[in-house]
């Protein structure tokens, strides 16, 4: 079945430090990517998307492309900042197919001053 | 505002002891679903609806139901809870139409601590 694969955490940077967090999938269709962000005791929050390969997604200064050749979505950012410590999470939406939305295990980002 | 409305946020309880988290949208979202929320696993689904009176088994059904007997709302009923149960639960909603670009729409977490 589908599934996706993030990179484990906890991920420590310094501010200012460049980002990455690894996110690969496995999928029999032609799903749309997602990262998402959850800040402590919140819900999660839509970060950025990507609907079919080669697209890129953005928001914040976060940057992440739809690989289908290496069947990645990996996120990036130039510079970090405090607050951006946060749970980040990868998924995979097959909702119009299957009613599937797949999430990564999550991967903790802490970002020290 | 439009939102995704769960209740209670924290709950502790007994095993065996019959309850229910709440979730409500105002969206009109025919899409609705339930996740947990553990360490090191993600999050999974538990059950998801696609529209009023049609429900589905997520990845982890077992021990929950759910009914969908009115769009906006979305019950999670836990009939004998148990203590592998313990965890964090999560309400979302999206729009069918658009849900290959939109986002899910989520609540803001249920706590559930069963002793």
């Amino acid at each position: 079945g589908d599934s996706v694969t993030q990179m484990e955490g906890p991920v420590t940077l310094s501010e200012e430090a460049f980002l990455t967090i690894n996110c690969t999938y496995t999928a029999t269709g032609y799903p749309s990517l997602f990262w998402y962000v959850q800040y402590p005791g919140e819900g999660l929050q839509l970060l950025l998307k990507a609907t079919k390969a080669d697209d890129k997604g953005s928001n914040k200064g976060f940057e992440a492309t739809y690989r289908k050749e290496t069947t990645s979505f990996h996120l990036e950012k130039g510079s970090v900042q405090v607050s951006d410590s946060a749970v980040y999470f990868c998924a995979l939406s097959d909702l119009g197919n299957t009613g599937k939305l797949i999430f990564g295990q999550g991967t903790t980002l802490q970002v020290k001053p | 505002e439009a939102q995704v409305t769960q209740n209670p946020r924290y709950l502790i309880t007994v095993t065996g002891k019959k309850l229910t988290v709440t979730c409500s949208q105002n969206m009109n979202h025919e899409y609705m679903s339930w996740y947990r929320q553990d360490p090191g696993l993600g999050l999974r689904q538990i059950y998801y609806s696609m529209n009023v009176e049609v429900t589905d088994k997520g990845d982890v059904p077992e021990g929950y139901k759910v009914s969908r007997k009115e769009k906006r709302n979305f019950p999670l009923i836990l009939e004998s809870p148990s203590p592998n149960q313990t965890s964090l639960y999560f309400c979302a909603s999206i729009q069918r139409e658009s849900s290959y670009n939109s986002p899910l729409h989520f609540g803001n977490g249920t706590r559930l601590t069963v002793t």
